[in-house]
C-alpha cells in the first residue's frame, strides 16, 4: 500500500541551530499536509502544499513539495524552545486518504 | 474560533468491554475523522465520514469499530469488545471538504486504557 517515510525519527538541536525534516512517498501524492504536534497535545495544522516544487514560508519555517510530488521537507531556521514538539507530514495518495508519516520529533538541548 | 471537542478526556475500561467515544466536530464541516495515536507513536487513520456514510477505513477498522452520527452534532466512535491492544490515544478530526485539500481540525483526544 501507499507509505510515506518521514526521517529522521528524533533530530536534537542547541536552540538557534537549524532544523529540517523530510518525507518521501512511495508513490505520486496529491498534496501533502504538515502538521505540529506539542508534548500532550493533538496535531494541529500547519500548512497544505499542492503544485509541484511549490515553496511556502511561515516565518522561520520552510516548506517545499519535490517537482515529482513524491517528496516533501519542512526546515526550521534558528529553532526556539516554542519549536519543541513532533512534526508530521501527511500525504493525500490516489484514494483521497491522509497517509501520515512516522513524524519527526525536535527536542532541544539544554 | 471554532473547534472539535471529545469527551471523555480519559476512559478506561476493562478487556472485553464495550466503549463509545464521543466527538462534536466544528459545526460547518462536512467531513469527519477518527485516527488512533499509540503512546509516542505515529498517527494512524481509521476512518472518515461523509454524508451519514463512511466513505474510508483502513485495515485497523475492523468489525469491533463502528461510527455514527446519531443527532446534528455528535460523531461517535463505538468499539464493541475491547482489547488491550486498543489503548492509544484517539483523535477526532473535522474538515470543511474531503478531496479538495483541506486542512483537518483535531479535537484534545481521548486517551483510552484497556486494563
Amino acid at each position: 500500500g501507499q507509505q510515506v517515510m518521514q526521517i529522521p525519527q528524533y533530530q536534537h538541536v542547541q536552540e538557534g541551530e537549524d532544523f529540517t525534516t523530510y518525507c518521501n512517498s512511495s508513490t505520486t501524492l496529491s498534496n501533502i499536509q504538515w502538521y505540529k504536534q506539542r508534548p500532550g497535545g493533538h496535531p494541529v495544522f500547519l500548512i497544505q502544499l499542492v503544485k509541484s516544487g511549490e515553496v511556502k514560508k511561515q516565518k522561520r519555517l520552510t516548506f517545499q513539495f519535490g517537482e515529482a510530488k513524491k517528496n516533501s521537507s519542512l526546515h526550521i531556521t534558528a529553532t526556539q524552545t516554542t519549536d519543541v514538539g513532533t512534526y508530521f507530514c501527511a500525504g493525500r495518495g490516489s484514494n483521497y486518504q491522509l497517509i501520515w508519516g512516522a513524524g519527526t520529533k525536535l527536542i532541544i538541548k539544554p | 474560533e471554532p473547534e472539535v471537542t471529545q469527551t471523555p478526556s480519559h476512559q478506561v475500561t476493562q478487556m472485553g468491554q464495550e466503549v463509545i467515544l464521543r466527538c462534536v466536530p466544528i459545526s460547518n464541516h462536512l467531513y469527519f475523522y477518527w485516527y488512533r495515536q499509540i503512546l509516542g507513536q505515529k498517527v494512524e487513520f481509521l476512518v472518515s465520514f461523509y454524508n451519514n456514510e463512511i466513505s474510508e477505513k483502513s485495515e485497523i477498522f475492523d468489525d469491533q469499530f463502528s461510527v455514527e452520527r446519531p443527532d446534528g452534532s455528535n460523531f461517535t466512535l463505538k468499539i464493541r469488545s475491547t482489547k488491550l491492544e486498543d489503548s492509544a490515544m484517539y483523535f477526532c478530526a473535522s474538515s470543511e471538504n474531503g478531496v479538495f485539500p483541506s486542512e483537518q481540525y483535531f479535537g484534545p483526544g481521548t486517551r483510552l486504557t484497556v486494563t
